[in-house]
């Protein structure tokens, strides 16, 4: 079974702080994402990766930068937390050969005060 | 970029009907459409998926259907029972910058089956 690990499930943080989500995945996939999940608008694409130390903007990328430093790891930071940023956040990976089938991980609610 | 529509946004059916869900797409380049399920409190997952060759795909109780000219496509539950309950996603896939694909999700449709 493909496992998608978020690092924390729930985090409270202050408006301007750094946030860090971390995402690992154990099945050698290429591509890595993350979504972010509100009600009413569905899972909008932040940022994504196909290949380690690469990274395309997604539909919402303001006020997000990624890292992919290792394949199995894409991480999602906050550079300064705004109350608007508050919401669930989801990673997926997927491999290349079916790049459009996602494994999603629990994902991260993210409160941000 | 590509958009997605889908309707309705929640969907009450009584245990035992049939259930529809309707997406329509804009970019005609979008050529994989699938479908995903997300029960209350858990992750997404994927139920079904439909490339553009192909206008029809059935997996027991789950069908899609796309028409391609009419840039519209819908999730089909037949015999539903309450395990059918959760929100139910759209996506359509089209090239990225670097001409891999990248999905668009609709809004989601919560259905709810009635006992």
């Amino acid at each position: 079974d493909v496992k998608v690990t978020q690092s924390s499930r729930y985090l409270v943080k202050r408006t301007g702080e750094k946030v860090f989500l971390e995402c690992v995945q154990d099945m050698d996939h290429e591509n890595m994402f993350w979504y972010r999940q509100d009600p009413g608008l569905g899972l909008r694409l932040i940022y994504f990766s196909y290949d380690v130390k690469m990274k395309e903007k997604g539909d919402i990328p303001e006020g997000y930068s990624v890292s992919r430093e290792k394949k199995e790891r894409f991480s999602l930071i906050l550079e300064s937390a705004s109350t608007n940023q508050t919401s669930m956040y989801l990673c997926a990976s997927s491999p290349t050969i079916r790049p459009g089938q996602l494994f999603f991980g629990e994902g991260s609610r993210l409160t941000v005060l | 970029g590509e958009n997605v529509e889908q309707h309705p946004s929640t969907l009450s059916v009584q245990e035992g009907d049939s259930a529809v869900i309707k997406c329509t797409y804009s970019d005609s380049a979008s050529n994989y459409f699938p479908w995903y399920k997300q029960e209350l409190g858990k992750r997404p997952q994927l139920i079904i998926d439909i490339r553009s060759n192909v206008g029809e795909k059935k997996d027991q109780r789950i069908a899609v259907t796309l028409n391609k000219t009419a840039k519209h496509f819908s999730l089909h539950i037949t015999e539903t029972q309450p395990e059918d309950s959760a929100v139910y996603f759209c996506a359509a896939s089209g090239p990225s910058n670097f001409g891999n694909e990248k999905l668009t999700f609709g809004t989601g449709t919560r259905l709810t089956i009635i006992p």
